[in-house]
């Protein structure tokens, strides 16, 4: 398996614009992750869904972040509008098994919002 | 709520051992306790996981006292390659994921 997979790699935008990451889980996994990281605040768990189903959506920082998963291969993480402060690494993560089970991260898509 | 706390750097020498703690009071009670090593540039690579006592594989140990207020996390020998920053990740009582600050381990020839 290619492991868990992001795109893009590098994303510049501007202030207002909206910000589409798309992650590819490993193949049978069941669980699938959303965290940011940023120097402030670490790593944070935004999202997480379980059989493509958003089971824990209280990390998602406001209203102008959304995610989906349409199926079982493919997530989207949207910021619309992007704002300056929402520049950082985010992660996609995949696992068989839910709550600290083994993880598998993407290689991440490093955000930056000018 | 749980609150994880874990030293912020570390510095060895080839061939040591080294024990990194993180301290997490409050966690649920029926998860595993995670640990894992970050690269520049990567993602988190899964290292160790473990419920109570003391689990091993090829590449480290994880400690975990009967209480699971806290975890260590040992590499054997550790080498050069070894410099990363380490993460401890538990679920607190409330079900949430809380990934630990992050210890910054610097291995030096």
């Amino acid at each position: 398996d290619a492991g868990v997979i992001q795109s893009p790699r590098h994303e510049v935008t501007e202030m207002g614009q909206e910000v589409t990451l798309r992650c590819k889980p490993i193949s049978g996994h069941d669980y699938l992750f959303w965290y940011r990281q940023t120097m402030m605040r670490g790593l944070e768990l935004l999202i997480y869904f379980n059989n493509n189903v958003p089971i824990d959506d209280s990390g998602m920082p406001e209203d102008r972040f959304s995610a989906k998963m349409p199926n079982a291969s493919f997530s989207t993480l949207k910021i619309q509008p992007s704002e300056p402060r929402d520049s950082a690494v985010y992660f996609c993560a995949s696992s068989f098994g839910g709550g600290a089970y083994e993880q598998y991260f993407g290689p991440g898509t490093r955000l930056t919002v000018t | 709520l749980a609150k994880t706390t874990q030293p912020i750097s570390m510095d060895s020498y080839e061939g040591q051992e080294v024990n990194i703690t993180c301290s997490h009071n409050n966690i649920a009670t029926n998860d595993y306790i995670t640990w894992y090593q970050q690269f520049p540039s990567q993602g988190p690579r899964f290292i160790i996981q473990g419920y109570k006592t003391k689990v091993t594989n090829e590449v480290a140990s994880l400690f975990i006292p009967a209480d699971r207020k806290s975890s260590t996390l040992s590499l054997p020998r550790v080498s050069l390659s070894d410099t990363a920053v380490y993460y401890c990740l538990v679920e607190n009582s409330s079900y949430k994921l809380i990934f630990g600050s992050g210890t910054r381990l610097l291995v030096r020839p």
